[in-house]
């Protein structure tokens, strides 16, 4: 069966720090991957999505990032955090003609 | 279009029926999804419909689609303590994308 992992679970930046968030899916081969945020007490932005290794589709300007180095591995970075980077941050996953699949989130705090 | 509106809040009793309504605007959606959100969890899949059909059933789940009118509900019959959370509509946008509406945060009260 397939299963999506994100760490760290929680995380508190200072302002200006750098940020890296991972996701890995066990189970399945080529997936959609996304990277969400969802702000407190709202619903979901979508971030980026890759359809493969090394493509990446940046949905909102923004100071984060996003790399798929791996297959089934998708990251989210950014260089110096903003206090309005502080989220909880959703990772999905998809196979083709299927639906949405989310990970456990991590719950980041930029102080 | 891609813009799903859901009402932000409802309250029910602990053994009521709960329905959660939704509109969307993309006619050419394939599919339409229910996901719950638990405090502090990633969504889950609850159930979808596919957009040639009116009504689904699973277990205590009703899923009803109106596609004249672009509506959604989502009903939670004899609802739970457990039922308590966020509950998010979504309509498909393209072969990769979904959008979301801002969610529902159901209440149960005993």
């Amino acid at each position: 069966s397939q299963t999506i992992h994100q760490w760290p679970a929680t995380l508190v930046q200072p302002v200006g720090s750098p940020l890296s968030l991972e996701c890995t899916v066990e189970g399945t081969s080529n997936p959609n991957l996304y990277w969400y945020r969802q702000a407190a007490g709202r619903g979901l932005q979508l971030l980026f999505y890759s359809v493969g290794i090394g493509q990446i589709s940046s949905e909102v300007p923004q100071n984060l990032s996003a790399s798929r180095p791996q297959d089934r591995q998708f990251i989210l970075s950014s260089k110096k955090l903003l206090l309005s980077d502080s989220g909880f941050y959703l990772c999905a996953w998809k196979a083709s003609s299927e639906t949405q699949y989310f990970g456990p989130g991590t719950r980041l705090l930029v102080l | 279009g891609e813009d799903v509106e859901q009402s932000l809040f409802l309250s029910v009793r602990e053994g009521d029926s709960s329905v959660i309504n939704c509109t969307y605007t993309d006619s050419s959606s394939t599919y339409l999804y229910w996901y719950k959100q638990e405090p502090g969890a990633g969504l889950q899949l609850l159930t979808y419909i596919f957009s040639n059909m009116d009504m689904k059933q699973d277990q205590r789940l009703t899923v009803l689609l109106n596609k004249k009118d672009k509506h959604l509900s989502l009903r939670i019959a004899d609802t739970q303590t457990g039922d308590s959370a966020i509950y998010f509509c979504a309509e498909t946008v393209n072969d990769y994308k979904l959008s979301f509406g801002a969610g529902t945060t159901v209440t149960v009260r005993a």
